[in-house]
């Protein structure tokens, strides 16, 4: 079966310092890699994806996630955060050569202080 | 803000009641599938829809039933409503049913079970 596992709860980062948020992932085979970041009262909204290729992902709003198959990790970073980047942020797995069901892990609340 | 729209924003049944909540997909979008979030957990999925047929299910009992309509839009109907259904409910869309596709998440509903 597969698993998403972010390991902390709560980040907290002081604005304009780089961030990370942790992931990491099990399946039985390849992975397919997604972060969504959700907004109070809001769905979730799409990040960015690994699907093949370089390891660093560019995604929106100047994130960018790095896929490493070894350490079954795939951290999402931003070189200088903003209070706006306040908010809960989930990882995804989907096994690509298995079941499309995707895994979402609980979720890392991200906060910025200004 | 993604193109998907969910009805109503929030709901309050009875324990045994019947509940049915709508989504309408993003524009060009044929694929909707559902969530539910409890709190301070990530997305359980719950079932997919592709072409208006069902086409992949979570861990949900026959209780959570679907549709899908000819225009892609979709409901979820939960009968015999439980207090541990109360959560927030995700709709969320993709061009279709590969698993590389994200999705794009409605708003939610939050459904109150008393």
């Amino acid at each position: 079966a597969q698993s998403v596992a972010q390991p902390e709860d709560q980040v907290n980062v002081a604005e304009g310092n780089p961030l990370t948020v942790k992931c990491t992932y099990s399946v039985s085979g390849n992975p397919y890699l997604f972060w969504y970041v959700q907004y109070p009262n809001r769905g979730l909204q799409f990040l960015l994806k690994y699907i093949t290729g370089d390891n660093l992902v560019k995604g929106s709003y100047g994130f960018e996630a790095e896929f490493n198959k070894s350490q079954t990790s795939f951290h999402l970073k931003k070189p200088s955060a903003l209070v706006s980047d306040s908010a809960l942020y989930f990882c995804a797995v989907r096994d690509k050569g298995g079941s499309y069901i995707p895994t979402f892990g609980r979720g890392t609340s991200l906060i910025v202080h200004p | 803000e993604t193109g998907v729209t969910q009805s109503p924003t929030h709901l309050i049944k009875t324990r045994g009641q019947q509940v049915t909540l709508r989504c309408s997909s993003q524009s060009g979008h044929n694929t909707v599938s559902w969530y539910q979030q409890a709190l301070g957990q990530g997305p359980q999925f719950i079932f997919q829809y592709y072409r208006e047929e069902e086409n992949g299910r979570g861990n949900f009992p026959p209780r959570f039933s679907g549709l899908q309509f000819p225009n892609y839009s979709s409901e979820l109907n939960v009968n015999a409503l439980e207090l541990d259904d109360s959560a927030l409910y995700l709709c969320a869309s993709s061009l279709g049913t590969l698993s590389s596709y994200e999705q794009y998440f409605g708003p939610g509903t939050r459904l109150t079970v008393t």
